[in-house]
């Protein structure tokens, strides 16, 4: 157990809906990251926060949206859902946000797996 | 960060070291090379990092070449719970901490 959580485990939805994706860090940890795997793409990074503010962007669509609310738990809101949005979506969070030496590990949760029908 | 390459699957006998090889020729001076595994669609585990020196907690160890061109994770006595895809990941240490993953290992431990 990492001691990240996420929620729900499974969602299922259909093409054009919204759904809110949501995770809480380990204690103490100020670093939120969301990740996206599906099948032909592999682990993709989608987002960072930290302390509640966005740090990094990757290869996340303008259909998706995260937040880092003051109690440090994210979510990641997706919407105008398409077929091949459904993939694994992981949080995953760290102590430090990349400066603090050797505080960068980053604990995984278990993941959402969504798919959209 | 730098590229890595990873052979694309691997087999150890149950028991025995598994021996995970990574290269990274064109890694820089100040990038680390960490290594995370994935159990079936769980989330990815961090196992353990390095700079230059070898290093080894209880998971597993790390042994980076002198030029630190290649490096290998050592699970010293592999199990059937060690199966799994393992990613060698090359990255600055003060940077965007943000991972990339390439395609990684896929390990099978044989009973």
């Amino acid at each position: 157990d990492s001691g990240v959580t996420q929620t729900p485990k499974h969602l299922i939805t259909a093409t054009g809906q919204r759904v809110t994706l949501r995770c809480s860090p380990r204690s103490g940890d100020l670093s939120v990251y969301w990740y996206q795997q599906s099948l032909d793409q592999g682990l993709q990074f989608l987002i960072q926060y930290y302390n509640g503010e966005e740090r990094a962007k990757g290869n996340i669509l303008e259909r998706f949206s995260a937040q880092q609310f003051p109690d440090l738990h994210s979510e990641l809101n997706l919407s105008s859902l398409e077929l091949g949005d459904s993939a694994l979506y992981f949080c995953a969070s760290s102590v430090g946000t990349g400066p603090i030496r050797g505080r960068n590990e980053q604990f995984f949760g278990p993941g959402t797996r969504l798919t959209v029908l | 960060d730098a590229k890595t390459t990873q052979p694309t699957s691997m087999d150890c006998a149950e028991g025995r070291a598994a021996n995970l090889p990574c290269n990274h020729s064109t890694i820089s001076g100040n990038e680390y090379v960490y290594w995370y595994r994935q159990i079936h669609s769980q989330g990815p585990q961090y196992i353990i990092h390095g700079l230059k020196n070898n290093e080894t907690n209880e998971m597993a160890s790390l042994i980076i070449t002198e030029d630190r061109k290649s490096s290998t994770l050592i699970l010293p006595h592999a199990t059937l719970r060690d199966t799994a895809v393992y990613y060698c990941i090359v990255r600055v240490e003060t940077g965007a901490n943000n991972l990339f993953f390439g395609t990684g290992t896929r390990l099978t431990v044989i009973p």
